[in-house]
């Protein structure tokens, strides 16, 4: 199997449950923000992003959360099923359009049926 | 289907050895990007190119190389001076129109050593 993320924080939750991903990230220039899911020996997956002017944005099932008081990055994922078993990283980009992502270490979520 | 496609999903490399990862994108996107992941890591940026016949290093490009003779194509090689090959690599692309556009991901490319 993948032998990526053998060293990651693990987040495990009951199936139907909500989880939170939390994450904290490093410049307080950055202006957008991404979620990523990864799922075993694939690229990662784009989930949702958010700018620097908004704390809050929602998607299907998902909603990010921002915090730049305190640098604080949160995915929250409503009803979690087996299918989000994955692991989750976040993105910053500092400010400037063409300023490369710089990513997280990632946590995974655990699904237990 | 547009996409990302990387190619080989793995491949081994010998002592001494160059080899290149391909990666081509028929999204029509500017800007496309080379990161390493390793166990328990993030993703490290080896190097991103915003525009054709231009490219720049990223946090760990020692050991690596790149071109980008088309707007679809952007192949690594990973050359002998890279001690530490053994990783999975992923391409990205990302339309460069100065907003606020998420990268998106091929599917990787796990290289190993023989």
């Amino acid at each position: 199997g993948e032998s990526v993320g053998l060293h990651l924080p693990t987040l495990s939750v009951q199936e139907g449950d909500n989880s939170i991903i939390n994450c904290a990230y490093s410049n307080s220039a950055s202006d957008y923000f991404i979620w990523y899911k990864q799922e075993s020996g694939k690229g990662p997956q784009f989930i949702i992003d958010i700018r620097s002017n908004m704390d809050k944005r929602q998607g299907q099932r998902v909603t990010v959360l921002l915090n730049k008081t305190v640098k604080h990055l949160s995915l929250q994922i409503a009803a979690t099923q087996p299918g989000d078993s994955a692991v989750y990283f976040c993105a910053e980009r500092g400010s400037g359009g063409n300023t490369p992502l710089v990513f997280g270490k990632g946590t995974r979520l655990s699904v237990i049926a | 289907d547009g996409g990302i496609t990387q190619s080989p999903k793995y491949l081994f490399r010998k002592e001494g050895q160059n080899v290149t990862l391909s990666c081509e994108q028929n999204l029509n996107h500017d800007a496309m990007y080379w990161y390493r992941q390793d166990p328990g890591q993030g993703l490290r940026l080896i190097y991103y190119s915003q525009i054709v016949n231009d490219f720049q290093k990223g946090d760990i490009a020692e050991g690596y190389s790149v071109s980008r003779e088309k707007k679809e194509s952007f192949p690594l090689t990973v050359t002998s001076a890279q001690k530490n090959p053994t990783a999975f690599y992923l391409c990205a692309s990302r339309q460069d129109r100065g907003g606020n556009q998420p990268q998106h991901f091929g599917d990787g490319t796990r290289l190993s050593i023989l």
